[in-house]
């Protein structure tokens, strides 16, 4: 079975500064890797995922992943935020085998402060 | 064109009712999917199908039976709800039941049990 941690519940940041929004992931087998966004009141949209290949993973709306096998990690990044990236991010992985289960993390919302 | 889309958007009923969420999406996708998030924004699957058959059912009451008459529906029906149904539920449906897919999520119905 599959585990997400999301290391922080919260995180606020000015806009225009960097973020970086952190994930692990426990498995005893290889997964794929996904981050979603949730925008208030609305459902859940795909930034990225990782599959195979390059680690570095580039999604939408500037954001990136890097996936780091030894450390088990998917940490998600933006070099320079705006209001409207204020969200829930939610880290999420699956088997790369049977029916598709997405277990998620926890969530982090990011807050964007002027 | 709104792709995955859920009604009710609210649901507000008293304990021991009966009642039913419905999904649709118009993507021709092959998989859909019922998600509930808590109060805590923590997301779990619930069930999955794909074309019309249930391939996940995760350990959920049988008070809650999904029902996918055709592949673009999946309808949720919940009987005797309790305190702890209080939710928002959400629908999503990806190309088929393969693991690397991208899932599409509805808005949502929130739903409270008084």
């Amino acid at each position: 079975a599959q585990s997400v941690t999301q290391l922080d519940s919260q995180v606020p940041v000015f806009e225009e500064a960097p973020v970086e929004l952190r994930c692990n992931y426990s498995s005893s087998v290889s997964v794929y890797l996904f981050w979603y966004v949730q925008y208030p009141n609305q459902g859940l949209q795909l930034l990225l995922k990782y599959l195979s290949g390059s680690t570095l993973v580039k999604g939408i709306n500037g954001f990136e992943a890097e996936f780091n096998k030894s450390q088990t990690s998917f940490h998600l990044r933006k070099p320079s935020v705006h209001i409207s990236d204020t969200a829930e991010y939610f880290c999420a992985v699956s088997d790369l085998q049977g029916a598709q289960k997405l277990v998620f993390g926890q969530g982090t919302r990011l807050t964007i402060n002027p | 064109d709104t792709a995955v889309s859920q009604t009710p958007k609210y649901l507000v009923t008293q304990m021991g009712n009966d009642k039913s969420i419905k999904c649709e999406q118009n993507l021709g996708h092959d998989t859909m999917y019922w998600y509930k998030q808590d109060s805590k924004k923590f997301l779990k699957i619930m069930f999955s199908y794909n074309n019309k058959e249930l391939i996940i059912n995760e350990t959920v009451p049988n008070r809650f039976s999904p029902k996918s008459p055709d592949k673009a529906h999946l309808n949720l029906h919940i009987n005797s709800l309790e305190l702890g149904d209080s939710a928002v539920y959400f629908c999503a449906s990806s190309p088929a039941d393969k693991n690397q897919e991208t899932q599409y999520f509805g808005p949502g119905t929130r739903l409270l049990v008084l």
